[in-house]
């Protein structure tokens, strides 16, 4: 079965250190979207890109967070400096654009930030 | 502009009890309306979709009718399960625009 991979699945790391968060979408898909899920704030849409270029960042916070698709078969999400307010569970989606098609999510990222 | 809109929950049910969980949207017309469901642990995956107006999609004893005279989409089972609990997400399509899940409905099922 072709699935979205990330990795990893969990990190737990003191404030101030630089996170790296990696998704490896399935193959032949053109768009990966990240989202950020708390329990408080439901499952928020961080960035997304199609065909590798970046089309929406507004929900992402600037300062701290990147993302970046290197190739095709990997996005990356980036946090440095990582604080306590960044421990949530990161997720990956792919998919095609247009028609009647469905996002496909990785495992998520369990990020704790201490 | 183009959104859906579920109900809120958290949602309580005894085993066996009927479900409705409510979705809506506003749309000039998306082609097709998804259900994802999200078990503890582990990442959204489609429950169903409807492809068109009228349209029912159903899979694990879920139904969702796509009605266009009430522009609704609700998911509903006649028969829950423990293993049901979970957060349900009504969604449009993977598209040409970003898709916005928010918070999705809880649902708990009491043994």
């Amino acid at each position: 079965d072709a699935r979205v991979t990330q990795t990893p699945r969990h990190k737990v790391t003191e404030m101030g250190q630089e996170v790296t968060m990696r998704c490896q979408p399935i193959l032949g898909h053109n768009t990966v979207f990240w989202y950020r899920q708390t329990m408080m704030q439901g499952l928020e849409l961080l960035a997304y890109f199609r065909n590798r270029a970046p089309l929406d960042d507004s929900g992402m916070p600037k300062d701290r967070f990147s993302a970046e698709m290197p190739d095709a078969t990997l996005a990356t999400l980036k946090i440095q400096p990582s604080e306590p307010r960044d421990s949530a569970v990161y997720f990956c989606a792919s998919g095609l654009t247009g028609g009647n098609t469905e996002a496909f999510f990785g495992q998520g990222t369990r990020l704790t930030v201490v | 502009g183009n959104s859906v809109t579920q109900m809120e929950g958290p949602v309580t049910l005894s085993e066996e009890a009927f479900l409705t969980i409510n979705c809506t949207y506003t749309a000039t017309g998306y082609p097709s309306l998804f259900w994802y469901v999200q078990y503890p642990g582990e990442g959204l995956q489609l429950l169903l979709k409807a492809t068109k107006a009228d349209d029912k999609g159903s899979n694990k004893g879920f139904e969702a009718t796509y009605r266009k005279e009430t522009t609704s989409f609700h998911l509903e089972k006649g028969s829950v399960q423990v293993s049901d609990s979970a957060v349900y997400f009504c969604a449009p399509p993977f598209g040409a625009s970003k898709i916005i899940f928010g918070s999705g409905t809880r649902l708990s099922i009491r043994p």
